[in-house]
């Protein structure tokens, strides 16, 4: 158990929706990365925050937003979904920024679009 | 640009023999670089990394890495599988220049065979 949180473990929804997956990171972690890992990508960056900014951007669309919290948790939101966005979407934690950290994960959230 | 390179898409082993998993990243500076591993259904687990200094690093469950720059390489290496080594294995190298994100490779799927 890696100590990062991810809710919900599994999503079903239709194209055109909007959903909204959250991460809690380990305790006393202050950065919050996402990651896409789909079949034809693989394992994909999408965005950091530290201590509630906004420090990188990788390749996430500009359907999708995330947001880190007063306390620390994180959402990531997906809207006008497509087929396409189905994947595994993970949550990592580490404890800073400005240097690299080993990332801790967690166990993601599948999302279906249907 | 950062990339990483994992030839080895898919690997059997017998139990009990030696593993070593391949490893290129290409990276303008010092590489910080990581191995994960993945179960089925599950998080990525951190095996291990290398940050600078001694460049053979030993990790978890009897793993070690050799980072060799001239050959710009981290391979894994276990010197005896064990079956519930079975899983998906990840190479990353993180990148300081671009918000600390990883990089990762498209990862080798392990088979151990009794």
């Amino acid at each position: 158990d890696s100590g990062v949180t991810q809710t919900p473990k599994h999503l079903i929804t239709a194209t055109g929706q909007r959903v909204t997956l959250r991460c809690s990171p380990r305790s006393g972690d202050l950065s919050v990365y996402w990651y896409q890992q789909s079949l034809d990508q693989g394992l994909q960056f999408l965005i950091h925050y530290y201590n509630g900014e906004e420090r990188a951007k990788g390749n996430i669309l500009e359907r999708f937003s995330a947001q880190q919290f007063p306390d620390l948790h994180s959402e990531l939101n997906l809207s006008s979904l497509e087929l396409g966005d189905s994947a595994l979407y993970f949550c990592a934690s580490s404890v800073g920024s400005g240097h690299i950290y080993e990332q801790y994960f967690g166990p993601g959230t599948r999302l279906t679009v249907t | 640009a950062q990339s990483v390179t994992q030839p080895d898409i898919h690997i059997t082993v017998s139990e009990g023999a030696s593993l070593e998993l391949r490893c290129n990243y290409s990276y303008g500076a010092t590489p910080y670089l990581f191995w994960y591993v993945q179960s089925p259904g599950q998080g990525l687990q951190l095996l291990l990394k290398y940050f600078s200094g001694d460049t053979l690093v030993q990790g978890i469950k009897g793993f070690e890495a050799e980072f060799k720059r001239s050959q710009s390489s981290f391979n894994l290496r276990k010197p005896s599988v064990h079956w519930s080594d079975a899983a998906e294995y990840f190479c990353a190298v993180g990148a300081l220049n671009t918000g600390n994100q990883f990089y990762f490779g498209t990862g080798t799927s392990l088979t151990v065979i009794p």
